[in-house]
């Protein structure tokens, strides 16, 4: 079955850190690009950030320089790596594989998981 | 960045009902535009790409049409579980952005 897992979320205060982790199965993990969205409470969906086959990353403005993308090919995995954190970055975050296959859609998400920032 | 505007941001419809969901652009995203649904507690599925492409599996009661600025997605016949927060996505232009999402809700 073709799926993505995320863990990792969790508390932190502001100007903590979290690691989000996401394990793909399924499918060719080499083979594609991946993403982190977000979704604020009562709020859409945000990018956040994409890494692609090459290892090639990408970050919206607001957490560049604090959010850190990276993947494990090894392991079929990426991961998030989340400092400075401020109130705004609460969200529930969901993992997703970019389909060039599908336009370019993200095609398979993960469950997401929730993140809370707060003293 | 390209700002996506959906509306209406609330449908309320009867199951068998037609719905008609809009998607505006601030500039042209050209036909670089998807539509995703989902549900509370579930990750959102990916239904249209590049604006009238159904992704695999989804039923053909589920159509996009558009380019440029000016999006629509269209459920012939509404079934039960159909009602779901529909988003908008463009790809045309850095950063990769979402519209605000159209709640279609039971009436």
């Amino acid at each position: 079955e073709v799926q993505l897992v995320e863990s990792g979320g969790g508390l932190a205060q502001p100007g903590g850190s979290l690691r989000l982790s996401c394990a793909a199965s399924g499918f060719t993990f080499t083979n594609y690009d991946m993403h982190w969205v977000r979704q604020a409470t009562g709020k859409g969906l945000e990018w956040v950030s994409a890494i692609g086959t090459a290892g090639d990353t990408d970050y919206l403005g607001s957490v560049k320089g604090r959010f850190t993308i990276s993947r494990e090919n090894a392991k079929n995995s990426f991961y998030l790596q989340m400092n400075s954190l401020r109130d705004g970055d609460t969200a529930v975050y969901y993992c997703a594989r970019r389909n060039w296959g599908s336009g370019g859609g993200f095609d398979i998400w993960g469950q997401g998981t929730m993140v809370t920032v707060s003293s | 960045e390209v700002v996506l505007t959906q509306s209406p941001a609330t449908l309320s419809l009867s199951p068998g009902e037609r719905a008609t969901l809009s998607c505006r652009a601030s500039q042209s995203v050209s036909s670089y535009l998807a539509w995703y649904q989902h549900k509370p507690g579930q990750a959102p599925r990916l239904l249209i790409y590049d604006a009238s492409n159904r992704a695999t599996g989804i039923p053909a009661r589920f159509s996009g049409s558009g380019s440029g600025t000016d999006f629509t997605l269209t459920i012939s016949s509404l079934e039960p579980e159909d009602f779901a927060v529909y988003y908008c996505q463009q790809r045309d232009n850095w950063p990769i952005t979402f519209g605000g999402g159209t709640n279609v809700e039971i009436k």
